[in-house]
């Protein structure tokens, strides 16, 4: 089963909401990620989880807050938020973060709106 | 220039078409390679991994070759269904689990 779910599907917030998205794998992966996509343009990397440690943040602004809370869970706490964060968040796992097992698997996104 | 360079189309092949996209990468220090297709508002999903042997899945074919940084991926038959994003995918040199992405090549398979 390579399944990474996600919630919600949609979420609408205003600059002024906190709100979190969830991630969650039972494929008994070590490390997660969370990418950020806009329309016709690829995935872009924010941050990566390996052993639910903070291995990598790719200098994404403090509003964005990722949380690890353990090895089957990834959340992204949101607050502040821009228009221009308004995007489709993607989050991954893999079984480690190298070697011959590192093929990343895909959650079928939160389609986030900034008003 | 850019890590992952992907012609981005689009492709417009008739069903049974045989097509082939290329990609070529600048870190010659780069550890793995993937295909991921990707539906229109959807998620990336992985096609393939990409070994330097070559390697088959049904109607695709990848291959990679080191010394010239550059990978292909080919379908042969082509389906009404094939018609998707194709991203070319490379780790970078260090083991951290960043995946490069291309811009992504677009098929369009028509009736």
């Amino acid at each position: 089963d390579t399944e990474v779910t996600q919630t919600p599907k949609h979420l609408v917030m205003g600059m002024t909401n906190k709100k979190s998205l969830k991630c969650e794998q039972h494929m008994g992966h070590r490390a997660m990620y969370w990418y950020k996509q806009k329309a016709k343009k690829p995935p872009e990397l924010m941050f990566v989880y390996s052993y639910e440690k903070l291995s990598i943040n790719e200098s994404v602004p403090s509003r964005f807050s990722p949380e690890c809370p353990n090895s089957s869970l990834l959340n992204l706490h949101l607050h502040a938020l821009q228009p221009e964060d308004s995007a489709l968040y993607l989050c991954a796992s893999s079984q480690v973060l190298s070697g011959g097992a590192n093929e990343q698997f895909f959650g079928p996104g939160t389609r986030l709106t900034v008003l | 220039r850019k890590e992952v360079e992907q012609d981005p189309g689009p492709f417009n092949v008739p069903e049974g078409a045989t097509v082939a996209f290329n990609c070529t990468y600048s870190n010659s220090a780069s550890q793995s390679f993937f295909w991921y297709r990707q539906d229109c508002r959807k998620e990336p999903k992985l096609l393939m991994s990409v070994y330097s042997s070559g390697n088959e899945d049904g109607r695709f074919t990848a291959q990679l070759n080191r010394a010239s940084q550059y990978i292909s991926l080919l379908i042969r038959d082509s389906k009404l269904s094939d018609s998707a994003t194709y991203l070319c995918v490379v780790t970078g040199s260090s083991n951290t689990g960043k995946l490069i992405f291309g811009q992504g090549t677009t098929l369009q398979v028509k009736p």
